[in-house]
């Protein structure tokens, strides 16, 4: 089977720094991808990993262990419009719940 | 930026009715996805489909559902006999290889009465 596991929800300040954590579960892998996704809105592309460590790819890096089963999307200098949920897929994809993070000012 | 297109945006419907949904991916690339997402929930993989086949599909995608690549731009799923419970947003996806990111259309809110 597969499983999927992020926060629910997560809030941080306009200018701090968050690291939204998934954890995952999945009977075969070809790699595990990081979508924004704000309300009403589709999903939207970020970041992703085939193979183990950070990539980075401009203000959106993620980091992939494969080994724990674990990968995390660092987000930095916050901004208002960063507000949105935070999805985590693997594979075709298997979406987790998303991780709602509120940025305040 | 080439993107994934969808029509219509909003789709109401009287249950029992059939509704095709209708999209038209990103001219290069040869993946293709539909997903559902229901008011509140997570996204939800429906099928893939490539080289005018499914290659995957999950147990939401039942004999209700059908897709079709009925010329070279548009992809289509079809409900043939809408239920309450098919309300939802619909997303199709396009991908230029199977593990390369998917970018998604915005959706058709699929409203059944």
């Amino acid at each position: 089977g597969q499983n999927i596991d992020q926060p629910t929800e997560m809030t941080a300040t306009e200018g701090a720094i968050v690291q939204i954590n998934c954890t995952y579960q999945t009977s075969g892998f070809n790699g595990l991808f990081w979508y924004q996704q704000h309300a009403g809105e589709a999903p939207t592309f970020l970041s992703y990993n085939v193979l183990d460590g950070l990539e980075e790819k401009g203000r959106f890096s993620s980091f992939l262990s494969r080994s724990k089963g674990y990968s995390y999307l660092p987000l930095k200098e916050l901004q208002m419009k960063d507000s949105a949920s935070y999805l985590c897929a693997v594979t075709k994809l298997i979406f987790g719940t998303g991780t709602r993070l509120q940025v305040f000012p | 930026e080439p993107e994934v297109t969808q029509t219509p945006s909003h789709q109401v419907t009287q249950m029992g009715q059939e509704v095709i949904l209708r999209c038209v991916p990103i001219s290069n690339h040869l993946y293709f996805y539909w997903y559902r997402q229901i008011l509140g929930q997570k996204v939800e993989f429906l099928v893939s489909f490539y080289n005018n086949e499914i290659s995957e599909k999950s147990e939401i995608f039942d004999d209700q559902f059908s897709v079709e690549r009925p010329d070279g731009s548009n992809f289509t799923l079809k409900i043939r006999s809408t239920k309450l419970e098919d309300s939802a947003m619909y997303f199709c996806a396009s991908s230029g290889g199977p593990i390369q990111p998917q970018h998604f259309g915005d959706g058709t809110r699929l409203s059944i009465l």
